[in-house]
This record gives structure tokens, sequence and C-alpha cells, in this order.
């Protein structure tokens, strides 16, 4: 079965920093692109960062400079290190498989799985 | 700010017909996928691509594009399908990812 497992969230002071973790089973992270996502408490989904299969990575603009994704093909797991952390950083955070595919019409992308989310609560 | 546009929310009548769009000039270049989102859970993929649906999805979900504007159709609509859906794409850069603000469904 295709699985992700997030870990390592928790509540961490504003300027602190946090580990999250990833774990896949079921398939290797190091042939896939890897995606996180956060959701705010009552808001939408927001895409944090990727990691493609080369070890190019990505990063939205308003985490970029502070969040640093990673993985560990020896653990089969990826990592997002989260440093100067904002309140506005409160969030669930997500890992999900980035795919993507040579449709007939065009490149056809999309994520899945999705992990069950760890909670990260950046308050003094 | 979204680069992908949703309706906030929208209604549909049990067993009718409901449409969810999504508007982005990226959408002119990629095709958008589909998640729903119940309270309390992870997204779910719903559709992907031209009109894929991963297994285990009902066929009274299908997508379908336009220009700008892609489309996540519900023929039917079931109690269940109440839920949060979020449209996804790449940005102008083809790098980046974006999600839509997400439209909440009434099943009523």
């Amino acid at each position: 079965e295709v699985q992700l497992v997030e870990s390592g969230g928790g509540l961490v002071q504003p300027g602190g920093s946090l580990r999250l973790s990833c774990a896949a089973s079921g398939f290797t992270v190091s042939s896939n692109y890897m995606s996180w996502v956060r959701q705010a408490p009552g808001k939408g989904l927001e895409w944090v960062s990727a990691i493609y299969t080369g070890g190019t990575v990505y990063y939205a603009d308003s985490v970029k400079g502070r969040f640093t994704i990673s993985r560990d093909n020896s653990k089969n797991t990826v990592y997002l290190q989260m440093d100067s952390l904002r309140a506005e950083d409160t969030a669930m955070y997500y890992c999900a498989r980035d795919m993507y595919d040579y449709g007939d019409y065009g490149i056809e992308y999309w994520f899945d799985p999705w992990g069950q989310g760890t909670l990260v609560t950046v308050s003094s | 700010s979204s680069e992908l546009t949703q309706d906030p929310a929208v209604s549909v009548a049990l067993g009718q017909t409901v449409r969810i769009t999504c508007q982005g000039d990226s959408l002119r270049s990629y095709y958008a996928s589909w998640y729903q989102q119940k309270p309390g859970q992870a997204p779910v993929l719903v559709l992907y691509g031209k009109n894929n649906r991963p297994s285990g999805i009902p066929d009274r979900f299908s997508g379908s594009s336009s220009g700008n504007t892609a489309s996540l159709t519900i023929t039917g609509a079931q109690a269940e399908d109440e839920a949060d859906y979020y449209c996804n794409s790449r940005d102008s850069s083809g790098d980046h990812r974006v999600f839509g603000g997400g439209t909440k469904l009434t099943v009523l």
C-alpha cells in the first residue's frame, strides 16, 4: 500500500525551528517528486515546497530562505526544516507525492497520495 | 493571493448536477487537478489531467477545460460529496504549484 506518514509537528515560539518528517511506504521517494503543502486553520491549501528526483528544490515565496526541503534515501523519508518561524506559519502540514505523466494532450500533474498531516503551531 | 480563482461556495440539490470552476491564466498551459477535503481529513485526489479519475473515485466526477477555465462536474450529487474542493496547477513558471482558494460544496 502506498502511504505517507508525517511527524514532527508541535508548538514552537516565534523565531524558533522545527523539522518535519514524511516517511513513505509502498514507493521510493528518490524516484518521485515530493511536495509539502500546508493549510492554516480555517483556510485553503498552500503549496510550500517540492524536491525533484535529481535534487532540485523549489519553494513558495512565503517560505523561501527560511524552509529547507531534503530527503534521506536510506530512510525513504522527506524532511522540511523550518527556521525563523512566524505566527503565520501555523498550519497543518501535509506531504504528498508529486506526480506527472505525459498524457495524450499534454503533461498531467497531480498530488497522490497525501499524508494525514502534522500540526505546527507558532505561538509564544 | 491565489493565481487560481474558485467560487467560495456552491450548493446543489441531492441528485442534481453541479459544476465547480477554476480560473487562471496558467490553465491555458497546464491541466488542473482536483482534490476533495472533508472536515478533519487530508485532501483526496478526485480528478487529474484531461479527465482522469483515480481508482475508487465514482464516475459521477468528471472534468473539462476550456481556455483559462477548468471545471469539475458532479453528475447526480450525493450527500457524501459535501466537502471543500480545491483545484491545483502549475504557475506560469511551470515549477511552482498553486492552489485555488477552494469551493465549499453544500448538498441540499
